[in-house]
């Protein structure tokens, strides 16, 4: 059974980092692309970035390009997400997905439960 | 980016009644490779998003009958055949096509 498990979501300030984690397991992580998806409170779903299996390749939405960092540890099983310089607007529900896709142009089929970042001062 | 819209933005329904919802693409959502990456997710309160339907028409792993998907090109629909208590959500659709992903900004279906 795939299972998603999102964790490192907390009340930051305005310009803060924060380190989102998600631990894998059900499936051999390091095949397959890997997929971070937000929801703002009350609002829809926003797609912010993808690994290959590999990590050799990574994309992002313009919205965090320059300020997130996608990344992957294929030993441990775990898709990271570092934060940087964060805003108001970044204030959201994180999850972690994947489609168990090799391609990083994939929609996701499975997702963790979420973590909330919460950006306020 | 690929826009998506979903019309309605709510629908309030009738158990044992049939629901509807539209979502179109500001460009065809067809690949080369002959598939449509267009694909149904209902988030039910509380919980992370679900797949219901991938490729337009196909029904992911445990999904029941009732519902289905169709369209092609830019317009595609999902349908429940029959409307049940457990089917309160918000319904998203996403195209697959290129990067960014994007959302329809969702369709609350309520219970009558």
């Amino acid at each position: 059974e795939v299972q998603l498990l999102e964790s490192g979501g907390d009340l930051v300030q305005p310009g803060g980092s924060l380190r989102l984690s998600c631990a894998a397991s059900g499936f051999t992580f390091s095949s397959y692309a890997m997929i971070w998806v937000r929801q703002a409170p009350g609002k829809g779903l926003e797609w912010i970035s993808v690994i290959s299996g590999s990590g050799g390749s990574t994309y992002y939405a313009d919205s965090v390009k320059g300020r997130f960092s996608i990344s992957r540890d294929n030993f441990k099983n775990t898709l990271y997400l570092q934060m940087n310089s964060l805003r108001a607007e970044d204030t959201a529900v994180y999850y972690c997905a994947t489609a168990l896709a090799v391609v990083v142009v994939a929609a996701p089929h499975y997702w963790g439960q979420g973590t909330l970042v919460t950006v306020s001062p | 980016d690929v826009v998506m819209t979903q019309t309605p933005l709510s629908l309030s329904v009738t158990p044992g009644q049939p629901a509807s919802i539209s979502c179109k693409s500001n460009q065809s959502l067809l690949h080369s490779d002959g598939k449509t990456y267009l694909y149904w997710y209902v988030q039910k309160s509380g919980q992370s998003p679900q797949l219901l339907i991938y490729e337009v028409s196909s029904r992911f792993s445990g999904v029941p009958d009732r519902f289905s998907g169709s369209g092609s090109g830019t317009d595609f629909t999902l349908k429940v055949s029959r409307v049940e208590a457990d089917d309160v959500g918000v319904y998203h659709c996403m195209q697959g096509l290129n990067l960014p992903l994007t959302f329809g900004g969702g369709t609350k279906v309520e219970i009558k």
